[in-house]
């Protein structure tokens, strides 16, 4: 059994450039939910999606949308990228019923 | 909406000596808990949950945890740590469904030998 795989690992990009993160949930697993890490922070919850579609969204802006595969893999996007972005984005998944998480080991997006 | 506290934010221990890690919570609904730790550079690992039943859960490392609902707590304890166990750990709440998990600040364990 696979668990979440997440790519890159680490990128560097421009301030106000668009950035797309990659995220393969484990095997079972159709929700997927993205977070956000800043440093010396705890994660703080962007958005989840099941079956393809946005279920649930925490605090952010709309400049960051996803999307659900129907293999359950997952991306998000993050538009006009700001230097406060820059953190550890973190992809979890579930079997659906949101109380069994599973997390990746992160993608470091550094905005220069 | 629910917010989760936990009350130190460093928490220096002597190898083999017992560590307990604070998590407080407040939520109008009933909440589900976790305990996830998370190494250097890595993601979360998940170290114990609840979600109903007995109050006392175990989880992996040797580690368990106590669910008190009339003082939102939820305790991470180890009788016996090791410097392997020297990491970030996190408590979390959520509603479930289509909630997501709601984090505190993450508590840094540092084991002295």
């Amino acid at each position: 059994e696979t668990g979440v795989t997440q790519s890159p690992t680490h990128l560097i990009k421009t301030r106000g450039q668009q950035v797309t993160l990659r995220c393969s949930s484990q095997s079972g697993h159709n929700t997927v939910s993205w977070y956000q890490q800043a440093l010396g922070q705890g994660p703080q919850f962007i958005f989840q999606y099941y079956r393809e579609e946005e279920n649930g969204r925490g605090n952010f802006p709309p400049r960051f949308s996803g999307l659900q595969f129907p293999n359950y893999s997952s991306e998000l996007n993050v538009n006009a990228l700001e230097l406060d972005d820059s953190a550890l984005y973190l992809c979890a998944s579930s079997s659906g019923t949101g109380i069994g998480y599973t997390f990746g080991s992160g993608t470091r997006l550094t905005v220069v | 909406a629910q917010s989760v506290t936990q009350l130190d934010s460093q928490v220096p221990v002597f190898e083999e000596a017992p560590v307990e890690l604070r998590c407080n919570y407040s939520s109008s609904v009933s909440v589900y808990l976790f305990w996830y730790v998370q190494y250097p550079n890595q993601g979360l690992q998940l170290l114990l949950k609840y979600l109903s039943g007995s109050t006392l859960v175990k989880g992996i490392n040797g580690f368990e945890a106590e669910f008190n609902k009339s003082q939102t707590s939820f305790h991470l304890r180890k009788p016996s740590v090791h410097i392997s166990d020297t990491a970030e750990y996190f408590c979390a709440v959520t509603r479930g469904g289509a909630d997501g998990l709601t984090f505190g600040k993450g508590t840094h364990l540092i084991i002295q030998p």
